[in-house]
């Protein structure tokens, strides 16, 4: 276990719809990303954020948003959901942005209906 | 022509192997990693280099940085080892990643 926990596990929701997934950092990293991983596909960076600052994107839509807070546990949301938002969605913590490892959480589950 | 490509896409080797997978990437890059995902989603980071080589246990990887190309070395492979390994290169505050090398270890 990596100390990375990320709820909820599975998540069903209707297109159009918002949803927010939490992700709590392995204790003292400062640093999270998010990847999305569709099925069969290997995973997409979202962003990351390092002590509550965005600190790099990628090639996601605005409404794909996070925050960082002070206890550096974190939070995607994603708005006007999508039938193609339908992925498991993986955060990872670290300890800086040069750290070498980045312990990984179990993902979180969406389907979008 | 995908910024990160991975070699071979499958892989099958029986116990005792060495296993290579290779990694190559057309972008500039500040670092690479390389992770390891187990059927069910786990993913497990197992290095970030930059230049070099790192070897921990039985897995080795080394970075050609001149020629953009990475590689993860397994010795004496193992069932457990079976798993998709994932290469990723880290530039300019964004990640890219290779599809994954799905590699079984056969007893």
């Amino acid at each position: 276990e990596t100390g990375v926990t990320q709820s909820p596990t599975h998540l069903i929701k209707t297109r159009g719809q918002q949803v927010t997934l939490r992700c709590s950092s392995q204790s003292g990293h400062n640093t999270v990303s998010w990847y999305q991983q569709a099925l069969g596909q290997g995973p997409q960076f979202i962003f990351q954020y390092y002590r509550e600052e965005e600190n790099g994107r990628g090639n996601f839509p605005p409404r794909f948003s996070g925050l960082q807070f002070p206890n550096y546990s974190s939070e995607l949301n994603v708005n006007a959901l999508e039938l193609d938002d339908s992925a498991l969605y993986l955060c990872a913590s670290s300890l800086g942005l040069r750290a070498d490892t980045q312990y990984f959480g179990p993902g979180t589950r969406l389907t979008v209906l | 022509k995908n910024e990160v490509e991975q070699s071979p896409q499958n892989l099958t080797a029986q116990e005792g192997e060495f296993i290579t997978i290779n990694c190559s990437y057309s972008v500039g890059i500040s670092a690479l990693h390389w992770l390891q995902q187990h059927p069910g989603g786990g993913i497990v980071s197992l290095f970030m280099l930059s230049s070099g080589k790192k070897k921990h246990g039985r897995l080795i990887a080394t970075i050609n940085i001149q020629e953009k190309h990475s590689s993860l070395h397994i010795t004496a492979s193992h069932p457990r080892d079976s798993a998709v390994y994932i290469c990723a290169a880290w530039n300019n505050n964004d990640m890219r990643f290779g599809a994954g090398t799905r590699l079984t270890v056969k007893p």
